[in-house]
């Protein structure tokens, strides 16, 4: 087991475009999150899902940002039309079920650079 | 809602020497989960310790030990012998516990310079 995994690490992109994010979790967490930081902050959450599920998303998912996990192991985050605001870094994380459920790994993130 | 405030942007600390970051924390809750990440230059979010809200006891991972004071909403990391490793952002983070709730809350993070 490698630990969660994104790609692209790095993705520069003129706005207006459109970009998707993919995260592998560790292969026995049902529990995957995304979360995004911007210089200088902690990282926000954006939203969480169980299995398939998409239990959780906060008010910071425009309806612009997407987000799927569609057979309950990888996920993709798809932003339309990306504004520079959308730069940031894109962290996914995830948790198993059960004892340690409140325990999250984090993967490397995706840079995101919107010119 | 609840808050995290780390009151540090910065600090520095002597190779061998110890260390304490600040941590305070906003909450209604009565159950909950507190966190301390480390994010090194360039690399991962790694968990450091964590805290159970109904433990009274302070959790200690090695080298690290929290200062956990419920009433006063602190809840602070110690760094003793502190190695050139560690070296990194620090994140204090809340979780409510149950409710089906899984979202980390983050503070705006301490960046730690380790002297040689």
């Amino acid at each position: 087991d490698t630990g969660v995994s994104q790609d692209p690490r790095h993705k520069i992109t003129k706005r207006g475009q459109n970009v998707t994010f993919r995260c592998d979790p560790i292969s026995e967490h049902n529990r995957l999150y995304w979360y995004r930081q911007t210089l200088g902050q902690g990282p926000e959450f954006l939203t969480y899902f169980q299995n398939e599920a998409q239990l959780e998303k906060s008010r910071l998912l425009s309806d612009r940002f997407s987000a799927e996990r569609p057979k309950g192991s990888f996920s993709t985050l798809e932003i339309q039309r990306t504004e520079q605001g959308d730069s940031a870094m894109y962290l996914c994380a995830s948790s198993s079920q059960g004892q340690s459920s409140y325990e999250q790994y984090f993967g490397p993130g995706t840079r995101l650079t919107v010119t | 809602a609840q808050t995290v405030t780390q009151s540090q942007p910065e600090m520095s600390v002597q190779e061998a020497e110890t260390v304490t970051l600040s941590c305070t924390y906003d909450t209604s809750e009565n159950n909950y989960y507190l966190f301390w990440y480390k994010q090194p230059p360039s690399r991962q979010m790694i968990l450091v310790i964590r805290q159970e809200a109904y433990k009274q006891q302070n959790a200690t991972e090695n080298r690290f030990s929290v200062n956990f004071q419920k009433a006063a909403k602190s809840f602070s990391l110690k760094i003793s012998d502190s190695q050139l490793g560690d070296t990194a952002m620090y994140f204090c983070a809340f979780m409510k516990a149950g409710a089906g709730s899984y979202q980390l809350t983050f503070g705006k993070g301490t960046k730690l310079s380790v002297i040689p």
